[in-house]
C-alpha cells in the first residue's frame, strides 16, 4: 500500500523559496499516472496548485505558474515542489497526492486516491 | 478553468439524518467529479470518484449522483464519524469551497 510523506522547512522568509519533498513508500512512483500538490491555508478550503505526469509533463495553477516548479525523481521515488517569491498568502498546509485515472464517457478522468499527511509551511520573517 | 460551487457551505444535522450536498460546475464536465471527506487536522480522504463510484472501504451509506453540471453527495444515515467537511473536485483540477457537516 503506497504511503506518502511530505517534508521540508516549516518556516520560509518572505521573498524566499518554499521547497518540499514528497517521499513515496510501499510502492513505486510509477503507480501514479499523475502526482499532484494541493494546499490549504489555515481555516480555508483545498486549492490545487499543480501536477506532474509520470512521463514528466506538468500543469500549474495559472496564478502560480510563474513561481512554481514540480518535478519527479524516479530514482529516489519522490516528487518535489518549489515555489519562489513567497508571501504570507502562501502560508498553508501542503499535501502531495497520487492521481489515478479511469476512462469516462469522453476521455480520461482522474481522482486523488492517496494523500500524504500534509506539512504546514509558514511564510514569516 | 471550470469553477466548482458547493452548497450549502455548512449544515447541521442529527444522527441518522439523510444529508445531501450539492456541487455545481460552471460548464459541463460529464461525470468527472470526485468527493472527499476531511476531518480536522487530517488529510482529505477519497469517498467517490467518477461521480458515483464508491472508493474501496467507504461505507455504502455514502453515494454520489449527477452528470453534466450538477452533482450530489448523499449520506443516507448520518453516523458520528461523518461529521467533517466535504469537498467536490473536478477531475484532478479545481475543488469546491467545501461543506461543513456539524452536529445539530
Amino acid at each position: 500500500q503506497v504511503q506518502l510523506q511530505e517534508s521540508g522547512p516549516g518556516l520560509v522568509k518572505p521573498s524566499g523559496t518554499l521547497s518540499l519533498t514528497c517521499a513515496v513508500s510501499g510502492g513505486s512512483i510509477s503507480s501514479g499516472k499523475w502526482w499532484t500538490w494541493v494546499r490549504q491555508p489555515p481555516g480555508k478550503g483545498l486549492e490545487r496548485i499543480g501536477e506532474i505526469s509520470y512521463s514528466g509533463y506538468s500543469n500549474y495553477k495559472p496564478s502560480l505558474k510563474s513561481r512554481i516548479t514540480i518535478s519527479l525523481d524516479k530514482s529516489r521515488n519522490q516528487l518535489s515542489l518549489k515555489l519562489s517569491s513567497v508571501t504570507a498568502a502562501d502560508t498553508a498546509v501542503y499535501y502531495c497526492a497520487r492521481v489515478l485515472d479511469y476512462y469516462g464517457s469522453e476521455s480520461f478522468g482522474y481522482y486523488l486516491d492517496t494523500w500524504g499527511q500534509g506539512t504546514l509551511v509558514t511564510v514569516s520573517s | 478553468d471550470v469553477q466548482m460551487t458547493q452548497s450549502p457551505p455548512s449544515l447541521s444535522a442529527s444522527l441518522g439524518d439523510r444529508v445531501t450536498i450539492t456541487c455545481r460546475a460552471s460548464q459541463t464536465i460529464s461525470n468527472y467529479l470526485n468527493w472527499y471527506q476531511q476531518k480536522p487536522g487530517k488529510a482529505p480522504k477519497l469517498l467517490i470518484y467518477a461521480a458515483s463510484s464508491l472508493q474501496g472501504g467507504v461505507p455504502s451509506r455514502f453515494s454520489g449522483t449527477g452528470s453534466g453540471t450538477e452533482f450530489t453527495l448523499t449520506i443516507s444515515s448520518l453516523q458520528p464519524e461523518d461529521f467533517a467537511t466535504y469537498y467536490c473536485q473536478h477531475s484532478k483540477w479545481e475543488f469546491g469551497q467545501g461543506t461543513k457537516v456539524e452536529i445539530k
